[in-house]
């Protein structure tokens, strides 16, 4: 157990689509960023959140949105989704050591 | 820009045989350097962090080394055991606590 919980687990949605994904911390923990893992590569980093405010965007469209909630939930919104968008997306929490959730699959068909 | 390199790809080792991954970097200007290990369908685990004022970390059997004016990390892993099976990868922190520039990773095997 991570302490880091993210939904769904697996999901498939076809191109053109819209997708949200979840991540809820056990700790509370007031910094979480989002990242995008495809097949057989390393994780790249989408974007960080901090007291609800984004504080930080690595290399991705602005189709891909988010949000951090009062209890430091968060949420990852893409929409008008490509086949390239199929990947393992991963939730951490924290901002010195991470802790990352299990991680959201996304299939676009 | 920061990019990450892991070699080798794969690895695979009977039982008992030290592991030695290899991570290179090209900013030297790199903070922190963090090994994680991911299990097939899991998120990361972190094993270990090296900040930018020392030059090595050691978690029991685990040890992993910084140099940053080579832009090198090593992580060894000693008296390897079939549990060690999965994928390390290296990541690099700069001055965005939190964006980390993460390596392919090393997929590692050990045979029993």
């Amino acid at each position: 157990e991570t302490g880091v919980t993210q939904s769904p687990t697996h999901l498939i949605k076809t191109r053109g689509q819209q997708v949200t994904l979840r991540c809820s911390s056990q700790s509370g923990h007031n910094t979480v960023s989002w990242y995008q893992q495809a097949l057989g590569q390393g994780p790249q980093f989408i974007f960080q959140y901090y007291r609800e405010e984004e504080n930080g965007r690595g290399n991705f469209p602005p189709r891909f949105s988010g949000l951090q909630f009062p209890n430091y939930s968060s949420e990852l919104n893409v929409n008008a989704l490509e086949l390239d968008d199929s990947a393992l997306y991963l939730c951490a929490s924290g901002a010195n050591v991470l802790t990352f959730g299990a991680g959201s699959r996304l299939t676009v068909l | 820009k920061q990019e990450v390199t892991q070699i080798p790809a794969a690895l695979s080792v009977p039982e008992g045989e030290n592991l030695v991954l290899n991570c290179s970097f090209t900013d030297s200007a790199i903070y922190n350097l963090q090994w994680f290990r991911q299990d097939p369908g899991k998120g990361l685990t972190s094993l270990l962090l090296i900040q930018s004022s020392q030059r090595e970390q050691t978690s029991g059997r685990l040890n992993a080394s910084l140099d940053k004016s080579s832009g090198r990390s090593t992580l060894y892993i000693a008296a390897s055991q079939p549990g060690d099976s999965a994928t390390y990868l290296c990541a690099g922190e700069g001055d965005s606590w939190g964006k980390l520039q993460f390596g392919a990773g090393t997929q590692v095997v050990v045979t029993p």
